[in-house]
């Protein structure tokens, strides 16, 4: 079946700018992850949504960071006013729930340079 | 600090011999351990879920090995090929963290033909 897709796949802006990147999970998976891999601070988490819970958003990095999930389906992670410090690839991975032994399936990523 | 961390961050290996891959972490109460692979610019693979209640789980070559007391985790790939290399990384749910997915910092694999 169809696994996790993100778009864009790569993305080039300009500082100051904003952008919003895309998750499409696997069909019926509740929960949903964004991860961000950057060079020298390997990979860390931003924010996950489960189910109509409210999200954590323990791990975003500041307050121009923000995501959303609409229809417990389809995230968007926007990057307001971005930074050079956010260039990265943001992975997005999704599982059937957060509890105990789920795996999580990872997309293949957003690549974002900010010039 | 509760962690997660890989040692070696890298690995070059001939053909056909076994790899070993290790993994350690600080959290002994873990749900799980994951192992992945990721190939360079791509996304990340997931090879093997290792529950808590597991010792081990085996997949074709790979086999993954859990010590939750000693607070590690082993990837064995045995008889490797030039397709494996890599950069392997594994992950857990720490309870510092929340139990959100904290992953090493990879181990880079390249099999020389």
């Amino acid at each position: 079946g169809a696994g996790v897709s993100q778009s864009p796949s790569n993305k080039v802006t300009e500082k100051g700018k904003d952008v919003e990147l895309r998750c499409d999970p696997i069909s019926g998976h509740t929960a949903l992850y964004w991860y961000r891999q950057s060079l020298g601070q390997g990979l860390e988490f931003l924010i996950y949504f489960q189910g109509n819970s409210a999200p954590d958003k323990s791990g975003l990095p500041s307050d121009r960071f923000s995501a959303e999930r609409t229809g417990g389906s389809v995230s968007t992670l926007t990057i307001q006013r971005t930074q050079q410090e956010d260039s990265a690839v943001y992975l997005c991975a999704s599982s059937l729930y957060t509890g105990e032994g789920y795996e999580q399936y990872f997309g293949p990523g957003t690549r974002l340079t900010v010039t | 600090k509760q962690e997660v961390t890989q040692i070696p961050a890298a690995l070059s290996v001939p053909e056909g011999e076994n790899l070993v891959l290790n993994c350690s972490f600080t959290d002994s109460a873990i749900y799980n351990l994951q192992w992945f692979r990721q190939d360079p610019g791509k996304g990340l693979t997931s090879l093997l879920l290792i529950q808590s209640s597991q010792r081990e789980q085996t997949s074709g070559r790979l086999n993954a090995s859990l010590d939750k007391s000693s607070g590690r985790s082993t990837l064995y790939i045995a008889a490797s090929q030039p397709g494996d290399s890599a950069t392997y990384l594994c992950a857990a749910p720490l309870k510092a963290a929340g139990n959100k997915l904290t992953f090493g910092g990879g181990t880079r694999v390249l099999v020389k033909p």
